[in-house]
């Protein structure tokens, strides 16, 4: 079965500063992973995806994140963060024939002025 | 105007009430789906529906029932609520109506119902 694991529960980075969440995954194959943001009182809206390819992936808002399959791993990273930034991030992914996508924990990003 | 639309926002009732969430798309998607988001932020798929038949039923009470009258529509009626059925349910969409497509679909979330059972 597909797991997510999502290590950080709290982040807490000053403005401007760079930022890097971490996932990392548990499935045998190469799967599709996502990251999804989900503002206070929001639904869940889509950053960025990883199909094949460049495992560098850009995504809106400033964010890329890089698919490492040696580290079954996802993370999510920003050079310089803006304090709209903040919210709850969660990495999902989709694998094994499933296409329904199994959600990390989340992880919440507080910015300090 | 809102692609996956949600209603209502808020919901505060008694246990042992009967109770429905609606849902509806406007991006001409062929699958919705119900996600139960818990006090810890696990979120947690309940049902998919595609072109109105249901395809994925989680391991959820049967006192959840799922109605889709048609493929914009996705409603969650809940009979008998109870303590434990307090969360936050997301309502989502997805185009593609088959294993591969599908896994590479971008799920798009209502903006989520806030359930409180007092």
């Amino acid at each position: 079965a597909q797991s997510v694991t999502q290590p950080d529960i709290h982040i807490t980075v000053s403005e401007g500063a760079s930022l890097e969440l971490r996932c990392n995954y548990s499935y045998g194959a190469t799967p599709y992973l996502f990251w999804y943001v989900q503002s206070p009182g929001q639904g869940l809206q889509l950053l960025l995806k990883y199909f094949s390819g460049d495992t560098l992936v850009q995504g809106i808002k400033g964010f890329e994140a890089e698919f490492k399959r040696s580290q079954s791993s996802f993370n999510l990273r920003k050079p310089s963060v803006h304090w709209s930034d903040a919210a709850e991030y969660f990495c999902a992914v989709v694998s094994g024939g499933s296409y329904i996508p199994t959600f990390g924990r989340g992880t919440s990003l507080i910015v300090h002025p | 105007d809102t692609a996956v639309s949600q209603t209502p926002k808020y919901l505060v009732t008694q246990m042992g009430n009967d109770k429905s969430i609606k849902c509806e798309q406007n991006l001409g998607h062929d699958t919705m789906y119900w996600y139960k988001q818990d006090s810890k932020k696990f979120l947690k798929i309940m049902f998919s529906y595609n072109n109105k038949e249901l395809i994925i039923n989680e391991t959820v009470p049967n006192r959840f029932s799922p109605k889709s009258p048609d493929k914009a529509h996705l409603n969650l009626h809940i009979n008998s609520l109870e303590l434990g059925d307090s969360a936050v349910y997301f309502c989502a969409s997805s185009q593609g109506t088959s294993g591969v497509s599908l896994a590479k679909n971008i799920q798009y979330f209502g903006a989520g119902t806030r359930l409180s059972v007092l």
